[in-house]
Order: structure tokens, then C-alpha cells, then sequence
């Protein structure tokens, strides 16, 4: 696609459910990262994708956060038993080079999932 | 991890006025970005500037990353100009997570 997607747009769900948060990265990117995005600061980061594996999954707060990305583009974040402390903004991310030296991976993000844990 | 501090915290303008926002990272990094996030949430690419300066229209960066630094300019500002400015970078050698700043808040009033 012409940008990176994200859906839903805003959900809202009850404490203790699961829920998926999906991303449609740029056509052909290999790199897909995700980060969330509490109010009033900037983007942490959560996962990193290259390909279909996790390259770098250092940021996930808990074992109740989980990503998968089966076939190398499409990504989903899953989280379970939702927690008041997980709302937040979950950003998706896609660049086109990945590699373990960094070099030439502008990124580029989506409009985010805005998520409510009530 | 890599430390990234942005100043000033907090910016208001008068439209037609000029800028400067700061990035200082503890670190050497492999890539710098600024972003702007609009009041919708959406973040908007300015610039990829590991090093050098680059401008697009009335913006323009400058990176000095002996120095540990990158400097973003708006000239002219407008009320569109509005949001947050966030700079990231990746840790050289630390892979291809973005560290974002701490952000500039930029209001700009007619």
C-alpha cells in the first residue's frame, strides 16, 4: 500500500480480555517495528521484524505481549489479559532495509491504534 | 541504552517567527530522524539526517554527530506547524530501534 496501516483505529475493551492490534506495512518493506506511545511521551519501542522472524523483541513489557508476522508483511500484536495500564497509542513502523549495522532504515509509521483498557 | 534529550521542552510562536529545536544523544548512532506528530497522532517524516544538513521548503536539519547533536529549523512558522517534534536515532550497534526524545511542543498563534 501507499503507507503503512493500522486497524483498528481506537479500540476500547474490558480489563482481563485479549485483543489484536494489526499492521499493514509498506509493499516490499522488510522491517516492520512496533512501539506504544503513552500521553505526553514519545514512542517506546516494543518488537522489531525482519522477515518473518523477531529480530529484537527487547522492548515487550511481559510475557502477556506477543507479535507475529507469519509471512513477512502483515503483523499482528497480540495482548492478553489486558491490563488499565496497557492503554495506550501502539504505533507500527516499516522501513525497507534492516540488517544488524542500521544503515539506510528510514522509518515510517502508521496512524496508530489507540487503545483503552477499561 | 542511548539517552535523547530534546530542547526546549515547551515552544510558543507568533506566526511568521522563526525556530530552533535541539536533539542531544548520549552516543554514536548509525540514523537520525525528525518527526513531526500532528494533532491527530499521526507521525510525519521531516528529515533522515544521520550527518550533514538537508532542507525541504521551510524547514531545514543540521546533524553533528562528532558532537553528539541535530538541530531542526523552522523558518516562517505557520499554525499548520503546530505539534509535537520528536527526534530518534539508532544506537550504533544497537540494532534498528528507533530511541525517540523527549519532544518539543510547538504552538504557534496567530
Amino acid at each position: 500500500g501507499a503507507g503503512v496501516s493500522q486497524t483498528p483505529s481506537n479500540k476500547v475493551t474490558e480489563k482481563g480480555k485479549y485483543v489484536e492490534l494489526r499492521c499493514d506495512p509498506i509493499s516490499g518493506h522488510t522491517a516492520l517495528y512496533w512501539y506504544r506511545q503513552s500521553l505526553g511521551q514519545g514512542p517506546e519501542f516494543l518488537i522489531y521484524f525482519q522477515g518473518t522472524g523477531a529480530a529484537d523483541d527487547s522492548g515487550l513489557p511481559n510475557d502477556r505481549f506477543f507479535a507475529v508476522r507469519p509471512e513477512g508483511s502483515v503483523s499482528t500484536l497480540k495482548i492478553q489479559r489486558t491490563e488499565r495500564g496497557d492503554s495506550a497509542v501502539y504505533l507500527c513502523a516499516s522501513s525497507s532495509v534492516g540488517g544488524s549495522t542500521g544503515r539506510g532504515t528510514e522509518a515510517f509509521f502508521g496512524q496508530g491504534t489507540r487503545l483503552t483498557v477499561v | 541504552g542511548i539517552q535523547v534529550e530534546q530542547s526546549p521542552p515547551d515552544l510558543i510562536l507568533q506566526e511568521g517567527a522563526n525556530s530552533t529545536l535541539r536533539c542531544n544523544f548520549s552516543d554514536s548512532v548509525n540514523n537520525l530522524q525528525w518527526f513531526h506528530q500532528n494533532p491527530w497522532g499521526q507521525l510525519i517524516n521531516l528529515f533522515y539526517i544521520p550527518s550533514g544538513t538537508k532542507q525541504n521548503g521551510r524547514l531545514s536539519a543540521t546533524t553533528v554527530a562528532t558532537e553528539r547533536y541535530s538541530l531542526l529549523y523552522i523558518s516562517s512558522s505557520q499554525t499548520t506547524d503546530s505539534g509535537v517534534y520528536f527526534c530518534a536515532v539508532t544506537q550504533r550497534g544497537g540494532g534498528n530501534k528507533l530511541t525517540f526524545g523527549t519532544g518539543t511542543q510547538l504552538k504557534v498563534e496567530l
